[in-house]
């Protein structure tokens, strides 16, 4: 199994900042990497797959990138509204797996 | 609107069964593949199962703590997805939450409200 290990597992951070989650894959997964956010009691929404792509009516101040076993979120400059858990997930090989999440807070 | 809204959930006891169900509107829901995905009280998100469209002859994946104990189907006259669980083990507690996987883009787009399954005696 590919196994996702995201870094920080927790942020703390302030509005205007920018800030980046690290995902790193125990073996190549292609570009097939998505991010995810998810609030509290709510089910997750797509920010970003294909590593890079812009899920439609995401705010353009998130970003994806990387290749090969290592990939980034970055959201440039956070909002009230950004406050949450972040994961990213890989569709390479069965069985689809999930980073441990990243729990960014104010 | 699209959406899926899951049901089904609720208090089992270890070893009973239940059988959650998916309702899709507002897309051609034959045309997707189709997951469900868990996530246990505090805890991260778990793929569980997938069952792929017509076109695709149905077939499915499972993960390894619930393969030969869960069962995902679907029936496309019905725009419905399933998941029958057998055997089912406290540590199977979790909302459970169906997703849509758009097509070619290796991501799941659209996601369900969840349905909380407890098993405790």
């Amino acid at each position: 199994d590919i196994q996702l290990t995201q870094s920080p597992s927790f942020l703390s951070a302030s509005v205007g900042d920018r800030v980046t989650i690290t995902c790193r894959a125990s073996q190549g997964i292609n570009s097939y990497l998505a991010w995810y956010q998810q609030k509290p009691g709510k089910a997750p929404n797509l920010l970003i797959y294909a590593t890079s792509t812009l899920q439609s009516g995401v705010p353009s101040r998130f970003s994806g990138s990387g290749s090969g076993t290592e990939f980034t979120l970055t959201i440039s400059s956070l909002q009230p509204e950004d406050f949450a858990t972040y994961y990213c997930q890989h569709l390479n090989s069965y069985p689809i797996t999930f980073g441990q999440g990243t729990r960014l807070e104010i | 609107e699209v959406q899926l809204v899951e049901s089904g959930g609720g208090l089992v006891q270890p070893g009973g069964s239940l059988r959650l169900s998916c309702a899709a509107s507002g897309f051609t829901f034959s045309l997707h593949h189709m997951d469900w995905v868990r996530q246990a009280p505090g805890k991260g998100l778990e793929w569980i199962g997938r069952v792929r469209n017509k076109a695709n002859s149905y077939t499915t994946e499972y993960a390894a703590s619930v393969r030969g104990r869960f069962t995902v189907s679907r029936d496309d006259s019905r725009n419905s997805l399933y998941l029958q669980m057998n055997s089912l083990k406290t540590e199977d507690t979790a909302v459970y939450y169906c997703a849509r996987d758009l097509s070619g883009g290796y991501c799941f787009d659209i996601w369900g409200q969840g349905t909380m399954v407890t098993v405790s005696s």
